[in-house]
């Protein structure tokens, strides 16, 4: 099947601790995209790729880091550093900028 | 990127035609309108692109005035699978950026 997969769908984690999370996919997209959503908020944009091994900040860069190293794959690490960073994670992938694809989401809680 | 403005929700009921305004005044000439549609506890889902004039596809029809400045999705005939919130994004295909405001919640009842 291809598509875009996420995991886990939830995860929790102790305040102060990094956590990654997981985003793959299988439809030879080039662009790849990371997004948060808070309840009752619509999407804001983390992190986007546009090609292998390069990325570039959107708007809410602050306190998370990504890799792309390989075309399936676009890890997001939440640091410690991010203030507030229980919230919904999503990522997508794009053969153009206006089709996105997205996955099932990352439900992530920090206590 | 233009900025998008939308009613923040709507109720229907089935069986009904459901028109869906976005406003863009500040669209640039090589954007294009597309609407995604998002359920709870998931990830977007793209519906309908368009530059002008109207498009239609199996799911609904977006319809695009001369100016540009606005667009409407029309979802004909929703049922109660229709319940969701519809973002409008404007822009071009160049940046790899897209901006999703607050979107519209549509509530659809028996």
């Amino acid at each position: 099947d291809g598509g875009i997969t996420q995991s886990p769908k939830y995860l929790f984690r102790k305040e102060g601790q990094n956590v990654t999370l997981s985003c793959e996919q299988n439809l030879n997209h080039d662009a790849m995209y990371w997004y948060r959503q808070d309840p009752g908020q619509g999407l804001r944009l983390i992190y986007y790729s546009q090609i292998v091994n390069d990325f570039q900040k959107g708007d809410i860069a602050e306190g998370y880091s990504v890799s792309r190293e390989k075309k399936e794959s676009f890890p997001l690490t939440v640091t410690s550093a991010q203030k507030n960073p229980t919230a919904f994670y999503l990522c997508a992938s794009s053969p153009t900028t206006y089709e996105q694809y997205f996955g099932p989401g990352t439900r992530l809680t920090v206590t | 990127l233009a900025k998008t403005t939308q009613p923040i929700s709507m109720d229907s009921y089935e069986g009904q035609e459901v028109n869906i305004t976005c406003s863009h005044n500040n669209i640039a000439t090589n954007d294009y309108i597309t609407w995604y549609q998002q359920f709870p506890s998931q990830g977007p889902r793209f519906i309908i692109q368009g530059y002008k004039t109207k498009v239609t596809n199996e799911v609904a029809s977006l319809f695009i005035p001369a100016d540009r400045k606005s667009s409407t999705l029309s979802l004909p005939r929703v049922s109660l699978s229709d319940t969701a919130v519809y973002y409008c994004l404007v822009g071009d295909n160049l940046g790899g950026k897209l901006i999703f405001g607050q979107g519209t919640e549509l509530s659809v009842k028996p």
